[in-house]
């Protein structure tokens, strides 16, 4: 496609149950970001991966959360247990590459997943 | 550490009106700035951004923005506001390419007609 696509686009779920947020980026696009988007908090960065290298999980809140990348495309965001302040809405975005050259890095986002935990 | 001021989470302005929206930023190495817009319902869009070079950058929809280090600012200003533009606005700053974006609260545009 020709943007960043997340699904399902809205969520709802149960207290303790676990969640999976998916993200395909822009093809092409070796960097990809997850941010979360709250009321409370705003946008926060929540983990970011680029091509081969280790993912930058700086920004994950609690050992819930976990996120993978498959062959360098995909995203899969997994938060378990859910909390009631883990509602959110979860946003993905990608860049073409993750050097220094800030015009390759121009991050595009994709809608959003909003969850909702009960 | 990077930090982004949006004063004002909300801001009213009549149609036809100056729409401006303020950004301060603290950063202990020259930044890269942004600044997005998000619609209801819907991701980020890139406005403009400001890398090196003019300190006055023109975005889509007739917004601009000016970058003013001595202010540390990077104040958001459209001439004449239309109901379309009324949306979340959202400042953001990144110290290099290869780091996540860092956003201010947001500030919500509301257009009177």
């Amino acid at each position: 496609g020709a943007g960043v696509s997340q699904s399902p686009s809205n969520k709802v779920t149960e207290k303790g149950k676990d969640v999976e947020l998916r993200c395909d980026p822009i093809s092409g696009h070796t960097a990809l970001y997850w941010y979360r988007q709250s009321l409370g908090q705003g946008l926060e960065f929540l983990i970011y991966f680029q091509g081969n290298s280790a993912p930058d999980k700086s920004g994950l809140p609690s050992d819930r959360f976990s996120a993978e990348r498959t062959g360098g495309s995909v995203s899969t965001l997994t938060i378990q247990r859910t909390q009631q302040e883990d509602s959110a809405v979860y946003l993905c975005a990608s860049s073409l590459a993750g050097g220094k050259l800030l015009a390759k890095n121009i991050q595009y986002f994709g809608a959003g997943t909003r969850l909702s935990v009960l | 550490a990077q930090s982004v001021t949006q004063l004002g989470s909300h801001v009213s302005v009549s149609e036809g009106a100056l729409v401006l929206l303020r950004c301060n930023y603290s950063s202990s190495v020259p930044p890269y700035l942004f600044w997005y817009v998000q619609y209801p319902n819907q991701g980020l869009q890139l406005l403009l951004k400001y890398t090196t070079g003019a300190t006055l950058v023109k975005g889509i929809n007739g917004f601009e923005a000016e970058f003013k280090k001595s202010e540390t600012s990077f104040h958001l200003t459209k001439p004449s506001a239309h109901m379309s533009d009324a949306a979340e606005y959202f400042c953001a700053v990144i110290r290099s390419g290869n780091t996540p974006l860092v956003f201010g609260k947001g500030t919500r545009l509301s257009v009177i007609a």
